[in-house]
């Protein structure tokens, strides 16, 4: 079967660095998406990585390695309105979405 | 990026009565459409999958005589939730994607159904 796998919930620290991990087990690979979800609103898009290796994008930075079937993402100099739902898909090899639960993280002042 | 409009953003509506919910690619050929269901603390539930001219896949547990589906042209499909019930309150969001490697899915907004 497809399997995402992520944390439920973390907590960190304003001005911190939090890591969030996401290791998958899907039926062919066709890359990997995080996304951002705040209560009540649709997810917005954050990364897509498709070959190995880290992509950095400001504050926030996602890594791949293929050959383990994981990925995570770094948030860097958390903020207050960082605390959000942080969600997992993974692309399979029919091009769907597979999605994990996604992670709930809280900011702490 | 691609802009995917979803309409309405929020409604209301009797139990029994029927809801019809809009998604728009505004600059771009959805060949593919997506259709989400998500309730509180939970992450998106896949309901379908819709290509545009052909009907749509639903996932298992889904309705399909519930939840209509309409792909009719590049750039709408539309979700009709039939006889809706209390238990169809929901937030549904559709996203939607283009053929070909390039998969990402852009969002719509989302929908916050409340059947009274």
């Amino acid at each position: 079967g497809q399997n995402i796998d992520q944390p439920t919930e973390m907590t960190a620290t304003e001005g911190a660095i939090v890591q969030i991990n996401c290791t998958y087990q899907t039926s062919g690979f066709n890359g990997l998406f995080w996304y951002q979800q705040h209560a009540g609103e649709a997810p917005t898009f954050l990364s897509y990585n498709v070959l190995d290796g880290l992509e950095e994008k400001g504050r926030f930075s996602s890594f791949l390695s293929r050959s383990k079937g994981y990925s995570y993402l770094l948030l860097k100099e958390l903020q207050m309105k960082d605390s959000a739902s942080y969600l997992c898909a993974v692309v399979d090899s029919n091009y769907q979405l597979i999605w994990g639960a996604g992670t709930k993280l809280i900011i702490k002042p | 990026g691609a802009v995917v409009s979803q309409h309405p953003s929020r409604v209301i509506c009797k139990s029994g009565t029927s809801v019809k919910i809009e998604c728009r690619s505004l600059d771009f050929q959805a060949t593919t459409m997506f259709w989400y269901r998500q309730f509180p603390k939970q992450s998106l539930m896949l309901m379908a999958t819709s290509n545009e001219g052909s009907k749509a896949t639903y996932e298992q547990g889904v309705e399909k005589d519930k939840f209509l589906i309409n792909h009719a042209s590049l750039t709408l499909s539309t979700l009709t939730v039939t006889s809706a019930h209390p238990e169809d309150s929901s937030f549904y969001i559709c996203s939607a994607k283009s053929q070909g490697e390039s998969t990402e899915a852009f969002f719509g907004q989302g929908t916050r159904l409340t059947v009274v």
